[in-house]
């Protein structure tokens, strides 16, 4: 099946500091792809969706200034939290959309001190 | 109201005992629904995948919906204490976004 891979996998940052997500796509073209958040034991929350070629689209509620978001190719998007604080401590979670499926990244598990 | 209602559990049953699983929704426009698997700190991976009301048998693993009642269900037959895991159901229009349940959490006690 297709594959997404998301670096890094888990990050500690310092309150204040930005931090930039990846998530590629590895076997597929993805001109649109997803970003999660998921806080511990709840669900996967949408944050934002990613468009290649044109800005990204954010859900209600979702700050557009500070999660910062790049689609610089078919098979890479970027997700840069910009002045990280406590409460963004997550874990993050891309998908990019296949034959009727998602396919969703590793996630990444942000830390901020 | 949230748009997916999913009881969190958690849930603990025997090993080889059926486990059913299921969620609500509000939101008459969602056409295709998904049941995912989640282990602890990884991302999420499809088990079932469904379109029209109705069952779907994969395996172990029978999915059931019903668009009249805004109601899906999914069942593990002859559970295995590896099948422990959250099981998130998920549900999208045409657009590939995907609404979420809250994930109810499943433990197989061999």
């Amino acid at each position: 099946g297709a594959v997404v891979s998301q670096h890094p996998s888990r990050v500690i940052c310092k309150s204040g500091t930005s931090v930039k997500i990846e998530c590629r796509s590895l076997d597929f073209q993805a001109t649109t792809m997803f970003w999660y958040r998921q806080f511990p034991k709840q669900s996967l929350m949408l944050m934002a969706t990613s468009n290649e070629g044109s800005k990204a689209t954010y859900e209600q509620g979702v700050e557009k200034d500070k999660f910062l978001i790049n689609h610089a190719s078919l098979t890479l998007s970027t997700l840069t939290v910009t002045s990280a604080h406590p409460e963004d401590s997550s874990f993050y979670i891309c998908s990019a959309p296949g034959n009727h499926e998602q396919y969703f990244g590793p996630g990444t598990r942000l830390t901020v001190t | 109201q949230k748009e997916v209602e999913q009881d969190p559990g958690p849930l603990s049953v025997p090993e080889g005992a059926i486990v059913s699983l299921n969620c609500t929704y509000s939101n008459s426009a969602f056409q295709y629904f998904m049941w995912y698997r989640q282990y602890s700190r990884k991302g999420p991976e499809l088990l079932m995948y469904t379109y029209s009301s109705g069952n779907k048998e994969d395996g172990r693993f029978t999915a059931q919906v019903d668009k009249s009642s805004k109601y899906i269900s999914l069942f593990i037959r002859d559970s295995q204490p590896s099948d422990s895991a959250t099981y998130l159901c998920a549900m999208s229009r045409n657009d590939y976004k995907l609404s979420f349940g809250a994930g109810t959490t499943v433990t197989v006690r061999a």
